[in-house]
This record gives structure tokens, C-alpha cells and sequence, in this order.
């Protein structure tokens, strides 16, 4: 299995500003992805973090808005830029293993304001 | 889009078996079933996962049916501790390949 932590656990920002979170695995991954959860809802698929290259996003998602990094096997970082309240979620980063499941971290909660 | 549809609420009388199903008519020969939970305020958590035999560990049992469209999460004797969102997810058994979360069963475990 898999250790994932985040930084930071929750924040509150002014809209218009930016917040990069951090998602640290315990030992080497071959695939990190992050994820936002919206009140009340379930979670939605972000980006894949590919080491060494540039994110894939998903549709409804752009790299101008939350760019990404994952400079290791161990690292990703997520920035949601300009922020505006409708960015008020929880933002989760999951990492896949050799035993090809996904492990989640706990999850960033943002409040806008 | 979710590849499986489940029952939106469930109610379970602690310290019996709680059955979670999941139909997944459109699943594909290489893709599995996988169960995951979330409890309120963490991370999404595995459960489990299969193919096409059922599957036990010490978290539950889960059984697919002969044509693998559907399949039953069975938690053999549920606590309130159980109380969660439990998805149900189809997907390739790879690394690489994305989870995708539909809106999943909340389960209530009442004392």
C-alpha cells in the first residue's frame, strides 16, 4: 500500500489570488491524478500528472487555470489559479502502485472567499 | 461518464450484513470491479476488487455475478464505523488507467 499526504489540509483564500497544494507518496508511483470534490458531491477526475511531462487534463478543466507539476515518482503539486469562490472544494490527489490500485490522499479544503 | 449505476441510499442494522449492489451491464472483458468508500471528511478508501470470481478480504466480500453486469458488495457484519459513500467503479487493471467516480450508495449503519 500506499502513504499519501497533502499540504496544506485546508485554507481560505481571497478570490483572486492562488494556492498550490502539495501531494507527497511514501514510496514511488507510477501514476498520480488529482481530483476536486464540490460540496455535496462526488469527485471528478482533474488531470493524470505524468512525470517528467506536461499533465493530461480532463474536459471542463485547463492548464491555465490549475497548472500542475510532478517533478518525481514521490511529488505532484496542483495550483488552483485566480481564484473565485466557485473553486471552493476539496482538492484530493490519488497515486496508482504496482498492485495497481489507487490510494488517496485526505484531501486540501478550500474556502474562497 | 460512470460506467455503473447504484442505488443513490441505503439503511443497515448494525452487526447485520450490509449488501451494496453495483450493475455495470456494459463492462468490458479486461475491466474489473472495483469498491471503494469514502467516510465523511477522508479520502476515498479501497475495498476491494475482481474480475470474474468472487472475492474476499478482511474488509468484505464481493460477488460478481456469472455475466460479470453486476456484482454485490457485502459487508459481513457492518458498525457504525461503516457508515459512508461506497462507489463502485469499473475500470483496467493498470495503473495507468483513470478512476472515474459516479455519485456512489451513502450507507447508513443504524444502532
Amino acid at each position: 500500500s500506499a502513504v499519501i499526504s497533502q499540504k496544506p489540509s485546508r485554507d481560505i483564500c481571497q478570490r483572486g489570488t492562488s494556492l498550490t497544494i502539495q501531494c507527497q507518496v511514501d514510496s514511488q508511483v507510477t501514476m498520480m491524478f488529482w481530483y476536486r470534490q464540490q460540496p455535496g458531491q462526488s469527485l471528478t477526475l482533474i488531470a493524470t500528472a505524468n512525470q517528467g511531462s506536461e499533465a493530461t487534463y480532463e474536459s471542463g478543466f485547463v492548464i491555465d487555470k490549475f497548472p500542475i507539476s510532478r517533478p518525481n515518482l514521490t511529488f505532484s503539486t496542483l495550483t488552483v489559479s485566480n481564484m473565485s469562490p466557485e473553486d471552493s472544494s476539496i482538492y484530493l490527489c490519488s497515486g496508482g502502485t504496482g498492485e495497481n490500485t489507487q490510494y488517496f490522499g485526505p484531501g486540501t479544503r478550500l474556502t474562497v472567499l | 461518464d460512470a460506467k455503473t449505476t447504484q442505488p443513490t441510499s441505503m439503511d443497515c442494522a448494525e452487526g447485520r450484513a450490509a449488501n451494496l449492489p453495483c450493475n455495470h451491464s456494459t463492462i468490458s472483458g479486461n475491466e474489473y470491479v472495483y469498491w471503494y468508500r469514502q467516510i465523511h471528511s477522508q479520502g476515498p478508501q479501497y475495498i476491494i476488487h475482481g474480475l470474474k470470481n468472487n472475492e474476499t478480504n478482511e474488509m468484505a466480500s464481493l460477488i460478481i455475478t456469472e455475466d460479470r453486469k453486476s456484482s454485490t458488495l457485502i459487508l459481513p457484519h457492518a458498525t457504525l464505523r461503516d457508515t459512508a459513500v461506497y462507489y463502485c467503479i469499473v475500470r483496467v487493471y493498470a495503473s495507468y488507467d483513470k478512476v472515474i467516480f459516479g455519485p456512489g450508495t451513502s450507507l447508513s449503519v443504524i444502532p
